[in-house]
């Protein structure tokens, strides 16, 4: 079974805080990884890959662990318009569907 | 580009009766997909399909139906509405590749079953 597990939160921050994500996933054999940003009643858009190096985007920092079958997103200086859910994204083999984990909701407050 | 559209954007249907929620994307993007969303439980995929005339089943396939005659369309029907079926319906699109690219999704389509 190809599962994402994530924490659902809610995770409530100040304005300037760091706040961290982890997603667990269930096939060591998974290739790729991504975290996409889905605000209230809109559609989920892309917000990073996640490499195997780990990589980093602005305040935005995304980190793989292939043994452990983890992945995780670091935001720095969170600001208001950080406020959203934030969904761990597999594809687990190929060319098959990606697999949505269900969300952590995310609000930066001031 | 306008990307990926769907319509409508709101719908309320009567419990048994049918409609088609239309998708098209215009990235000449060969993977196309169905999801629906619910509360607490997350994307669900509902249908899939690698290339026009290819279609797959999901997680949640029972009570839609899909077909892929172009590239750029990938309607869903609902054939005899039920109240569970009350949802957002996401269509997305990606280009094919190994592993999966990043899927571009539209807007959603609200659905109430009354």
């Amino acid at each position: 079974r190809k599962e994402v597990e994530q924490d659902p939160g809610p995770f409530n921050v100040p304005e300037g805080a760091t706040v961290a994500f982890n997603c667990t996933y269930s096939n060591s054999a998974s290739q790729s990884f991504f975290w996409y940003r889905q605000d209230c009643r809109k559609e989920p858009k892309l917000l990073m890959s996640v490499y195997s190096s780990g990589n980093e985007d602005g305040r935005f920092t995304a980190q793989l662990n292939r043994a452990s079958q983890y992945i995780s997103l670091l935001i720095r200086d969170s600001k208001l318009s950080d406020s959203a859910t934030y969904l761990c994204v597999v594809n687990f083999i190929g060319n098959t569907p990606l697999v949505f984990g269900k969300g952590t909701r995310l609000s930066v407050i001031a | 580009n306008a990307g990926v559209t769907q319509t409508p954007k709101f719908q309320v249907l009567k419990t048994g009766q049918s409609m088609t929620l239309q998708c098209a994307q215009d990235m000449n993007h060969e993977y196309m997909s169905w999801y629906r969303q619910d509360p607490g439980m997350g994307l669900r995929l509902i249908h899939y399909s690698v290339g026009a005339g290819i279609t797959d089943q999901g997680e949640v396939p029972n009570g839609y139906n899909v077909s892929r005659s172009t590239t750029e369309d990938f309607p869903l029907r609902l054939l005899l509405a039920a109240p569970s079926q009350t949802s957002v319906y996401f269509c997305a699109s990606s280009k094919r590749g190994t592993p999966l690219n990043e899927q571009f999704f539209g807007p959603g389509t609200r659905l109430t079953v009354l």
